[in-house]
């Protein structure tokens, strides 16, 4: 099965700063998916950004972007200017292109934003 | 449009006892999936249907584990016998279809406490 794995349990960063987390994922496929999810407390999960294996471009969606290294496996998430509310649980996650449509999901790592 | 409904939000129940999640996915969304999040962990795949279908329940422990989607719509996950180690945030998630491509709508989840 594949792994995804993030180090970083906890992060903080100031109010309009720019905060990256980390992760990192294990596959011999080379289609598929990588998803970064938000998780508010006590409020439903939703999704940041996705980035498909296939495209080099690295997928932004306004103050949030992605340095996607596929030989290295790595996804990382990039928040810039970050606001109160982007205070959450993060999410990385996987999905193959191919076999089957099982998340494979990190283990969070917690953000938080400080005025 | 609504989001996915998930219902109860909370429940307390003592091991042994039994316990039935329901979520209504968003209209029109053929796929559907029941996940369980142990605190300090990302969410696990229990179940997917695709209409009243089963497409994946490799996860599931089917010895006290039951979920059904009879019409293809709203689903219901039991538990029966509930554990200690049962006690989890249950997610469901719904998509237009199954395929890796399609995003994932998330619910509120049930946080299930077994004393």
């Amino acid at each position: 099965a594949q792994t995804v794995t993030q180090s970083q349990p906890e992060m903080s960063v100031q109010e309009a700063e720019t905060v990256t987390l980390s992760c990192t994922y294990d596959t011999s496929e080379s289609d598929y998916y990588l998803f970064w999810y938000k998780q508010p407390p006590s409020r439903q999960m939703i999704l940041v950004i996705r980035q498909e294996a296939y495209k080099q471009q690295n997928a932004t969606e306004n103050r949030f972007s992605v340095n996607f290294q596929k030989a290295a496996k790595s996804f990382s998430l990039k928040i810039s200017d970050s606001q109160l509310g982007d205070a959450a649980m993060y999410f990385c996650a996987y999905r193959s292109g191919t076999t089957g449509n099982q998340f494979y999901f990190g283990t969070g790592t917690s953000l938080t934003v400080i005025p | 449009e609504a989001g996915v409904a998930q219902s109860p939000r909370y429940k307390i129940i003592e091991k042994r006892q039994s316990v039935a999640f329901w979520c209504n996915p968003i209209s029109g969304h053929a796929t559907l999936y029941w996940y369980q999040q142990i605190l300090g962990q990302g969410p696990k795949l229990l179940i997917q249907f695709q209409n009243n279908g089963v497409v994946d329940d490799s996860q599931l422990p089917k010895d006290r584990f039951s979920a059904e989607r009879l019409k293809g719509v709203d689903s219901t996950l039991k538990i029966q016998p509930a554990k200690l180690e049962d006690s989890a945030v249950y997610l469901c998630a719904s998509s237009l279809g199954q395929g890796s491509h399609y995003e994932q709508y998330f619910g509120p989840g049930t946080r299930l406490t077994v004393t």
